[in-house]
């Protein structure tokens, strides 16, 4: 079956443009979740939905970043005034249920450069 | 709080010998712990998980990992390398109950080389 699908996969833009990343989950997974993986700092999390509602948003590093979630599915991250810092592979996982016990499965990411 | 230390930032094996990629965490509450392995330009994908069954996970590809409480430790081990094995592999815990058992805090990453 399908996996998890992010577009673009690579995206270049101007330091001050916004971005769009776009993540579309496997299908009935309930749970979504970004994380950004970054030379400095790893993978960290980001953002987590189950279904439209996003309980946890801890890991959004400013308020120029934010996301939705629509349809229970598709989610959108919105990165305004793109800095240098924020380039970084942005990755997106989803899962059946949210919890220890459910693998997430993650999509192949998005590869963000700020010039 | 949880944290997670991959011992070695890089591993470099001949194929055919054995593997070990050293994991150490750090966990408020009792943890599930996985490993993940990313091929270059490739997604994550899981190798196995441990979430308080049984302390020897076996995973994919013929690794498996042993949960070692005392240590806290999540070594990964594989009897003999083979070329295909060459990526990056990521230990990574999260709380195995509790209100954000949902949340994956990923170690730094061993680079695993295997040279023929």
């Amino acid at each position: 079956g399908a996996g998890v699908s992010q577009s673009p996969s690579n995206k270049v833009t101007e330091k001050g443009k916004d971005v769009e990343l776009r993540c579309d989950p496997i299908s009935g997974h309930t749970a979504l979740y970004w994380y950004r993986q970054s030379l400095g700092q790893g993978l960290e999390f980001l953002i987590y939905f189950q279904g439209n509602s996003a309980p946890d948003k801890s890991g959004l590093p400013s308020d120029r970043f934010s996301a939705e979630r629509t349809g229970g599915s598709v989610s959108t991250l919105t990165i305004q005034r793109t800095q240098q810092e924020d380039s970084a592979v942005y990755l997106c996982a989803s899962s059946l249920e949210a919890g220890g016990g459910y693998e997430q499965y993650f999509g192949p990411g998005t590869r963000l450069t700020v010039t | 709080a949880q944290s997670v230390t991959q011992l070695d930032s890089h591993v470099s094996v001949s194929e055919g010998t054995p593997v070990l990629l050293r994991c150490n965490y750090s966990s408020s509450y009792s943890p599930s712990l996985f490993w993940y392995v990313q091929h270059p330009n490739k997604g994550l994908q899981l190798l196995l998980k441990y979430t308080s069954a049984a302390t020897l996970v076996k995973g994919i590809n013929g690794f498996e990992a042993e949960f070692k409480k005392s240590e806290t430790s999540f070594h990964l081990t594989k009897p003999s390398a083979h070329m295909s094995d060459a990526a990056e592999y990521f230990c990574v815990v999260s709380p195995h109950s509790g209100g954000s058992n949902y949340k994956l805090t990923f170690g730094k990453g061993t680079l695993l080389t295997v040279n023929p």
